[in-house]
């Protein structure tokens, strides 16, 4: 699977958006975006994933670049609950095993 | 509610002691993971099973030993072979009749292993 960049921490206010970056520059064509959130002490949930077209939801929204080379999670806004490490996936095919692979991600704090 | 169980929340493992993690899950899930987490690091897959009576290994599995016996299940058994079983193992699934790329995981609330 193609490796993805991640900022290591970011920090946000409550009630503003958040915009989390993600490289993936080796992306082909076949991976699909995934993410997923960690709470503290928690098991990973899953926020979102998409191909190509940005897409919605109602914990978040992914714009994904023109060339996929990069995309954006949106929280549109954060509260203290959203405090959390984001990881950015590639889901390539490998086998159909259903496989991830969970870098360290992005630990984003949220300021009352 | 539908959901992945693990227990117990903490475990201690004495030097030399083989130590077994329970994973179920009521999603009707065919595909099931052990990922391993320590301290600021991010997930590593210690094995996972596609269908009930086969698994395979991930990138950690020495030290690990696990069985698919029902749909439901998938322990994890730390043995006296892994010599740094100190973190946090997570149980995870999917459905098996998921598109590619459109599969998600459910994770369970995880488990402390820690060393006496």
């Amino acid at each position: 699977d193609a490796k993805t960049t991640q900022p290591n921490s970011m920090e946000s206010n409550e009630e503003e958006p958040v915009h989390l970056p993600c490289n993936h520059s080796t992306i082909s064509g076949t991976d699909y975006i995934h993410w997923y959130r960690q709470l503290p002490s928690q098991g990973p949930e899953y926020v979102i994933h998409g191909l190509t077209s940005n897409v919605n939801n109602r914990m978040a929204s992914l714009a994904i670049a023109e060339d996929r080379k990069s995309s954006t999670l949106i929280l549109h806004r954060a509260t203290l609950r959203d405090a959390a490490v984001y990881y950015c996936i590639l889901r390539g095919f490998s086998g159909n095993t259903g496989k991830l692979i969970f870098g360290q991600g992005t630990t984003l704090q949220v300021k009352p | 509610d539908g959901g992945i169980t693990q227990s117990p929340k903490y475990l201690f493992r004495k030097e030399g002691q083989n130590v077994t993690l329970s994973c179920e899950q009521n999603l009707n899930h065919d595909a099931m993971y052990w990922y391993r987490q320590d301290p600021g690091q991010g997930l590593r897959l210690i094995y996972y099973s596609q269908i009930v009576n086969d698994f395979q290994k991930g990138d950690i599995a020495e030290g690990y030993s696990v069985s698919r016996e029902k749909k439901e299940s998938f322990p994890l058994t730390v043995t006296s072979a892994q010599k740094n079983p100190t973190a946090f193992y997570l149980c995870a699934s999917r459905n098996g009749q998921e598109r590619f790329g459109n599969e998600k995981l459910f994770f369970g609330s995880g488990t402390q292993l820690s060393v006496l």
